[in-house]
This record gives structure tokens, C-alpha cells and sequence, in this order.
């Protein structure tokens, strides 16, 4: 069975940091692109990132370029996102999710809450 | 970039009733990018259709995805009390803004 676990959400003042997990079981992590979705409170779902199967090739939104980082490590089943200089905007659920082909999101995660607010 | 425009924003139907989502994207796009997801409060989305018209794996058939080029419609042909929820459809990088199906 699929599952994807976040972890590392909470409560961050603005300019600070915080880096969020996606633990993967259930499948063959490193034949899949992985992707990070945030869906402010009451709002619409905004694809942040993701990157490919060796970690080579990324995407970010525009609005993050340049304070956030993902990554990933196929060894231990896992992706990330490294939130830097946070701006109250980045309040958000963040969920990640397995990319199927053609941003295909077949599988998601529970999502991590992250608070910025001083 | 491509902008998803979804109508209407809300939805009231009665359970049994068909549902018909509109997505209209500001450019032409490949159905094989035009996806559909489904979205309960305090829960994560869930893939519905795939490719503009192919149901992912245990979706019931009472829903179904058509179109082409820059209009794509999701089709709940009869709605169960669990179909009310959000609805987004999502190209690529991008998320329609929703159409809410809540009861009427």
C-alpha cells in the first residue's frame, strides 16, 4: 500500500526556517518525480515544487523561488522542502504527493500545517 | 503561463442529480495534462480523472472527464451524499480555483 507521511510542520516566525519530510513506503521511490502542494487556509491548491527521480531537476513556483529548497534522498525513502526566510503568506497546509507521469498526482500525504506569525 | 479558469464556483444539487464541472484553460493543452481532483474538508485531494477522461483507480464510473484543447468538463452522473465536496482541475503546474458541490 501507498502511503506518504509529512512531518516537521509548526509554528515559524517570519524570516525564519523550518524543513519539512514526506517519509514514502509502498513503492518504488526512486522511479517517481515527487511534488510539494500548499493549500492556504480556506484557499485553492498551489503546486510548489518538485523534483525528478535523482534529485536533478526541480521546479519551484515563482513566489518561492530562491527560499525554498527541495530535495530527496533515495536511500532513506524521502523527500523535502527547506522553507527559508518564511513570509506570513507561506501559511499553509503542505502536502506531498507522487507524480504518476504528466503531473499526474496520484498519491497524497495527510499534510503538515506550517504557521508563520511572530 | 496557463491561467485554469472553473465554473461555476458553487454547485447546489440534491443527491441524485447530475453534476457537470466546467475547466477552461487560457491556452490550448494536451489532455494527457489535464487532471481532476476531488477534495473533503480536512482531507488531502484525491486524483479522480487523469488524461482529461480516464478514471484513476477506484473511482466509481458514475464519474467521467471529456474534452479537448481548452474546455474539459467533469460529469457526476448521479450524486451520492459523498460527492459533496471541492472540486480542482489542474494542469502541469497549475490549479483551477475550485467548483464547491454542496447540497441544496
Amino acid at each position: 500500500e501507498v502511503e506518504l507521511v509529512e512531518s516537521g510542520g509548526g509554528l515559524v516566525q517570519p524570516g525564519g526556517s523550518l524543513r519539512l519530510s514526506c517519509a514514502a513506503s509502498g513503492f518504488t521511490f526512486h522511479n517517481y518525480w515527487m511534488t510539494w502542494v500548499r493549500q492556504a487556509p480556506g484557499k485553492g491548491l498551489e503546486l510548489v515544487t518538485n523534483v525528478n527521480q535523482d534529485g536533478s531537476q526541480t521546479y519551484y513556483m515563482a513566489s518561492v523561488r530562491g527560499r525554498f529548497t527541495t530535495s530527496r534522498d533515495n536511500a532513506k525513502n524521502s523527500a523535502y522542502l527547506e522553507v527559508n526566510n518564511v513570509r506570513v503568506e507561506d501559511t499553509a497546509v503542505y502536502y506531498c504527493a507522487r507524480d504518476s507521469g504528466s503531473t499526474r498526482l496520484d498519491f497524497w500525504g495527510q499534510g503538515a500545517l506550517v504557521t508563520v506569525s511572530s | 503561463e496557463i491561467v485554469l479558469t472553473q465554473s461555476p464556483g458553487t454547485l447546489s444539487l440534491s443527491p441524485g442529480e447530475r453534476a457537470t464541472l466546467s475547466c477552461r484553460t487560457s491556452q490550448a493543452v494536451s489532455s494527457n495534462f489535464l487532471h481532476w481532483y476531488q477534495q473533503k474538508p480536512g482531507q488531502a485531494p484525491r486524483l479522480l480523472i487523469y488524461g482529461a477522461s480516464s478514471r484513476a483507480t477506484g473511482i466509481p464510473d458514475r464519474f467521467s472527464g471529456s474534452g479537448s484543447g481548452t474546455d474539459f468538463t467533469l460529469t457526476i452522473s448521479r450524486l451520492e451524499p459523498e460527492d459533496f465536496a471541492v472540486y480542482y482541475c489542474q494542469k502541469s503546474g497549475s490549479f483551477g480555483p475550485g467548483t464547491k458541490v454542496d447540497i441544496k
